[in-house]
């Protein structure tokens, strides 16, 4: 199966702190995606990225970036945390390839930023 | 991108109801697809659909992609307390582009 690990499942970190979070799927996927979830808001894709070194904006990128130089790993910065970015950040890796166009998902990182 | 409109937001049931939850979309897909996130836990896929019309089945759980492109269904039946969860559907115009995602049907299922 193909696995989506997102380097850690709680932190904590305080206003103006840059943040990392990575992700590493280890299937060989092309795009991966990072989305964070709310409660009402459902998932909100913040970027995305097609392949190694590519990256697209998504719905909600204002104070993030992200940087995928491997493609196997596709991280997401926090250039400097506010507390209105507390909340559960998702990762997803799909294959280009079949005609499955689901994702998979890692387990989230829940941040709360103080 | 575009959010669906799913719903009920949330439901509240007893072991071994039925539940069905729809999710529409202002545009045409080519694909549906269903997750389940577990408390805690990222989405999972449960079911995927490429055709319009086509009725798919996964245990207990069984989804249709709608004739007009533009809705999806997903039906569990003799629902148990493992049931309980977000539902979310998802749908894609084409397979190069972002999914996108409805806001999530909570369910909750008392013994």
């Amino acid at each position: 199966d193909v696995k989506v690990t997102q380097s850690s499942r709680y932190l904590v970190k305080r206003t103006g702190e840059k943040v990392f979070l990575e992700c590493v799927q280890d299937m060989d996927h092309e795009n991966m995606f990072w989305y964070r979830q709310d409660p009402g808001l459902g998932l909100r894709l913040i970027y995305f990225s097609y392949d190694v070194k590519m990256k697209e904006k998504g719905d909600i990128p204002e104070g993030y970036s992200v940087s995928r130089e491997k493609k196997e790993r596709f991280s997401l910065i926090l250039e400097s945390a506010s507390t209105n970015q507390t909340s559960m950040y998702l990762c997803a890796s799909r294959s280009i390839r079949g005609s499955n166009y689901g994702y998979t998902f890692g387990s989230g990182t829940r941040l709360t930023v103080v | 991108g575009q959010q669906l409109n799913q719903s009920p937001q949330s439901m509240f049931i007893q072991e071994g109801e039925d539940v069905s939850m729809n999710c529409t979309s202002s545009s045409i897909f080519n694909t549906w697809l269903w997750y389940k996130q577990d408390p805690g836990e990222g989405p999972v896929l449960l079911i995927a659909l490429y055709k319009a019309g086509e009725l798919t089945s996964n245990g207990r759980l069984t989804a249709q992609f709608g004739i007009t492109r533009k809705d999806s269904f997903l039906n569990i039946s003799a629902s148990i307390p493992s049931d309980v969860g977000i539902y979310f559907c998802a749908g894609s115009s084409n397979s190069g582009y972002a999914l996108n995602f409805g806001k999530g049907t909570s369910l909750l299922v008392t013994p």
